[in-house]
């Protein structure tokens, strides 16, 4: 079993929809939980960045973790086409970042 | 503000060939990585530095070898290309590593292996 796990997609949804994006994870240490955004032909870009379990809402996105579910989210309210873009979740404890595998999201205008 | 810059953006190469990959900060982090991202596959760590003159294995090291001379820079290398070695290269950099530092990425070195 990998250490992260995320569907892949496609996903493919109308403009303002509301987005969920998941991950599962197996090794209980993690601590620190990222979400990066990547466009085609581009480098990830961190977009969201959270510590333990909680919530955090930036604008139009909420990063979650659960982490008794070993379980982060991140949901995109009002989806725009700019958010068209390939999101990858990752996190760490006391290694390198571990990433999952990116799930690919179409916003439809 | 530069960032993480990587040379080349592309490149072409035959098989056996060597070549290096070139990656430099501004942020005067302490940390830096080299990853290939393949189609299905994710990002895949290859080797990383915890500062100058260090350096460590990763998830995929085999074929490749990395050196720190300065703390700016960190050089991949390709000793003797194989068509496996086709992928996108990824550097990335952070203040310090392990305990949730996040990582700053550039955009890429395209290399196709024939």
């Amino acid at each position: 079993q990998k250490e992260v796990e995320q569907d892949p997609g496609p996903l493919s949804v109308p403009e303002g929809a509301i987005v969920s994006l998941n991950c599962t994870y197996s090794n209980s240490a993690f601590q620190y939980f990222m979400w990066y955004r990547q466009y085609s032909r581009k480098g990830p870009e961190l977009l969201m960045y959270t510590y333990s379990s909680g919530n955090k809402e930036d604008g139009r996105f909420t990063a979650q973790v659960d982490k008794s579910s070993k379980y982060i989210s991140l949901f995109i309210r009002d989806s725009q086409p700019s958010d068209s873009a390939t999101y990858l979740c990752a996190m760490n404890q006391d290694t390198p970042l571990v990433f999952g595998k990116g799930t690919r999201l179409s916003v439809i205008a | 503000n530069a960032g993480v810059t990587q040379t080349p953006k592309f490149r072409v190469l035959k098989t056996g060939q060597s070549m290096t990959l070139l990656c430099a900060q501004d942020m005067n982090h302490e940390y830096m990585y080299w990853y290939r991202q393949d189609p299905g596959m994710g990002l895949r760590l290859i080797h990383y530095s915890v500062g100058e003159g260090t350096t460590a294995k990763g998830e995929v090291p085999d074929g490749y070898n990395v050196s720190r001379l300065k703390k700016q820079n960190f050089l991949l290398g390709l000793e003797s290309a194989a068509p496996s070695q086709t992928s996108v290269y990824f550097c990335a950099s952070s203040y310090v590593g392990g305990t949730g530092q996040p990582q700053h990425f550039g955009d890429g070195t395209r290399l196709s292996i024939l």
